[in-house]
């Protein structure tokens, strides 16, 4: 199974809206990372936060990080139809320097 | 320059075919990475290879091997290809994921026929 499991699985907003998408997790990690992929293209690393850190900003990009629960969040303000894409969250747990990545949300920013 | 190129970008093969990828990276990143996306966007490592150390995801058939010719490439050969082998193959490079993310190459879609 999936270490990671994003929550939503499809988010549908409009412009302007803020998107937040939720990802839970099984085992204990060193760092937890998100990824945006967009339609026919390979991922691209957003933001990575380390175990030790509740919170990261990026631009408009909000991450979150609860251990005690093993879940984070990632949280876009003031979507744009550009952020249409499929968002991962992945989790680096030991796992012979490998990330496993989650089921991804989808998510549509309607003009 | 792209970072991390693969080729070729679409494969369509038929059953029973031996095929290879090719990852290059121009990072100069120690770590690379082969993934496999299925159709619901499920993303299954599938090796890790630096320098020292080759780490196989012990679900991945060995009709896969992955072979670095050099410090800058990592090829993925697939042998037998069989129907369920239909994906799309990432290949990304780190400097190590502790720390760094990742950088992924655009993709190589398979399609088994």
């Amino acid at each position: 199974s999936q270490q990671g499991e994003e929550d939503p699985q499809a988010l549908s907003i409009q412009e302007g809206e803020n998107a937040t998408m939720n990802c839970s997790y099984k085992t204990s990690i060193n760092n937890l990372q998100w990824y945006r992929q967009n339609s026919g293209r390979g991922l691209v690393h957003l933001i990575l936060i380390r175990s030790n850190e509740r919170e990261k900003h990026s631009g408009r990009l909000r991450v979150t990080l609860d251990t005690s629960k093993k879940s984070s969040s990632l949280l876009i303000t003031a979507s744009r139809a550009a952020d249409t894409a499929s968002y991962f969250c992945a989790t680096d747990y030991n796992a012979g320097n490998m990330l496993t990545f989650g089921g991804g949300t989808r998510l549509m920013v309607k003009p | 320059d792209t970072a991390v190129s693969q080729t070729p970008k679409y494969l369509v093969t038929q059953m029973g075919n031996d095929k290879s990828i090719k990852c290059e990276q121009n990072l100069g990143h120690d770590t690379m990475y082969w993934y496999k996306q299925d159709s619901k966007k499920f993303l299954k490592i599938m090796f890790s290879y630096n320098n020292k150390e080759l780490i196989i995801n012990e679900t991945v058939p060995n009709r896969f091997s992955p072979k670095s010719p050099d410090k800058a490439h990592l090829n993925l050969h697939i042998n037998s290809l069989e129907l369920g082998d239909s994906a799309v193959y990432f290949c990304a490079v780190s400097v190590g994921p502790r720390f760094y993310g990742y950088t992924f190459g655009s993709g190589t879609r398979l399609t088994v026929v």
